[in-house]
């Protein structure tokens, strides 16, 4: 049983451009979460996706957006590149169709920009 | 919004039990989790507890919740140096959202 996984596994952009972020769930789940996670801290959450619809986002604007695909599998885009943007960027999955939302984390996207 | 505070570093000697503390704001969360982070990697899940339950044993963890204080600890036993990695707590889901707290460091000694 495949757990999540994301590529790329590292990626280096220049500020203003655009990067896009892929996440295949766990077997079986239907939820993806998106992360950003800034060296030294904690993962801050970035937006949730169900039923291809975002349900719910954290504090960051509107230069990140997302993606589900009917497959489950999600994308993360951030557009106009900041310094501060480089992070590890860690997709979760969970379902929410069985009531278990404990969500499982890939291995992440190590973004930096230069 | 949520709030979940961890202490920074922990250190202890090999064989020692390990005791990370946490605290949390919202009691609205239906779960509390422990993830264990190693250099370079994701979050990998170590055990989480159901909100309504004070204790869970998991092998040579054990979880302590404490609802009123909002306090929840994770009690790794016999800790090996493989043990050494930054501990996360995490709550959720509330509205969705997952909130994780900043980490502790673990360092074991042999």
């Amino acid at each position: 049983d495949a757990g999540v996984t994301q590529s790329p596994t590292h990626l280096i952009k220049t500020r203003g451009q655009q990067v896009t972020l892929r996440c295949s769930p766990k077997s079986g789940h239907d939820t993806v979460s998106w992360y950003q996670q800034a060296l030294g801290q904690g993962p801050q959450f970035i937006f949730q996706y169900y039923e291809e619809e975002e349900r719910q986002r954290g504090n960051f604007p509107d230069r990140f957006s997302g993606h589900q695909f009917p497959n489950y599998s999600s994308e993360l885009n951030v557009n106009a590149l900041l310094l501060g943007d480089s992070a590890l960027y860690l997709c979760a999955s969970s379902s929410k169709t069985s009531g278990l939302e404990t969500q499982y984390f890939g291995p992440g996207t190590r973004l930096l920009v230069l | 919004g949520e709030d979940v505070e961890q202490s920074l570093f922990l250190s202890v000697r090999e064989g020692d039990s390990s005791v990370i503390n946490c605290t949390y704001t919202d009691s609205s969360s239906t779960y509390l989790y422990w993830y264990k982070q190693e250099p370079g990697a994701g979050l990998q899940l170590l055990t989480y507890i159901f909100s309504n339950m004070d204790m869970k044993q998991d092998q040579r963890l054990t979880v302590l919740l404490n609802k009123k204080d909002k306090h929840l600890s994770l009690r790794i036993a016999d800790t090996q140096t493989g043990d050494s990695a930054i501990y996360f707590c995490a709550d959720g889901p509330a509205f969705n959202k997952f909130y994780f707290g900043s980490g502790t460091k673990l360092n074991v000694k042999p």
